[in-house]
C-alpha cells in the first residue's frame, strides 16, 4: 500500500512564475491537507479538502494561492506570481478520519 | 499565538538515555494528541498518539504520559539509540476526524553514541 506521494520533490521557479504542486493521497483516503514548513520552523496548517470542496482554508494566505482536490487526479496546491519568501517545504497529509499520515513534501526554491 | 508549546528546541543525550520532551496546550478543545518523527529532507512520520481520556500509552521504546488537567504532555524515548536523532513534534486536534493539526515547534534530539 503506497504511502501519500508528492511531486515533485523539489522545484525550482523565478519571482512571478507559478509552481504547481501535486499529492496524491493514501488509498481510501478522502481527506487531504496541505502545511508549509519553513526552515528550522514547525509545520502551520494552509487548507484542507475532501474531494471536490474545499472544507478549511483558513491557513491559505489571501492572494496568489489556491487548492483544489479533483474528483479524478491528485490534489493540487497552486501558488501565483512566486516571492521569495514562498521558498519552503510544502507537505500533503491524508486521512482516513483523525490520524495524518505526510508525503515527503515538495521542497520549493524561489530565485 | 501559539496554541501549543513544545519543549526543549534541542536536546542532547547520550546512548542508552532517556528523551524526554514536554507540550503545553491552551485549546481544550483539542482531543487528539499525536507525535511526529522528522528526519531531515523527510516528512513527519507519525510515531504515536494519545487522546485525553488515557494518561498513559506505550509502543516500544517510546511512550506519551498525558496530565488532562495541567493540559500538558510529555513523550519519553527510553533507551536513546543513534537512530532515534531527529526532529520531534508534539501536536493537536479539535474534536471529531478531519480537522488541521497544530504543531508544537519541534524538538531537535541529538542521540550521541
Amino acid at each position: 500500500n503506497a504511502g501519500v506521494m508528492q511531486n515533485p520533490r523539489h522545484l525550482v521557479r523565478r519571482r512571478g512564475q507559478e509552481a504547481r504542486l501535486r499529492c496524491s493521497p493514501m488509498k481510501g483516503h478522502s481527506h487531504v491537507y496541505w502545511y508549509r514548513q519553513l526552515p528550522e520552523e514547525g509545520l502551520k496548517f494552509m487548507v484542507y479538502l475532501q474531494k471536490e470542496n474545499i472544507i478549511d482554508e483558513s491557513g491559505m494566505p489571501k492572494e496568489r494561492f489556491s487548492a483544489e482536490f479533483p474528483k479524478e487526479g491528485p490534489s493540487i496546491l497552486r501558488i501565483q506570481q512566486v516571492v521569495r519568501g514562498d521558498s519552503a517545504a510544502y507537505f500533503c497529509a491524508s486521512s482516513p478520519g483523525t490520524s495524518q499520515y505526510f508525503g515527503p513534501g515538495t521542497r520549493l526554491t524561489v530565485l | 499565538q501559539q496554541q501549543v508549546k513544545q519543549s526543549p528546541q534541542s536536546l542532547i543525550v547520550q546512548k542508552g538515555g532517556i528523551s524526554i520532551i514536554n507540550c503545553a496546550y491552551e485549546n481544550t478543545a483539542f482531543d487528539y494528541f499525536p507525535w511526529y518523527q522528522q528526519f531531515p529532507g523527510k516528512g513527519p512520520a507519525l510515531l504515536i498518539a494519545i487522546r485525553p481520556d488515557v494518561s498513559e500509552k506505550k509502543e516500544g521504546r517510546f511512550t506519551i504520559s498525558f496530565n488532562k488537567s495541567a493540559k500538558q504532555f510529555s513523550l519519553h524515548i527510553m533507551d536513546s539509540q543513534p537512530g532515534d536523532s531527529a526532529t520531534y513534534f508534539c501536536a493537536a486536534i479539535p474534536g471529531a476526524a478531519g480537522n488541521k493539526l497544530t504543531f508544537g515547534g519541534g524538538t531537535r534530539v541529538l542521540v550521541k553514541p
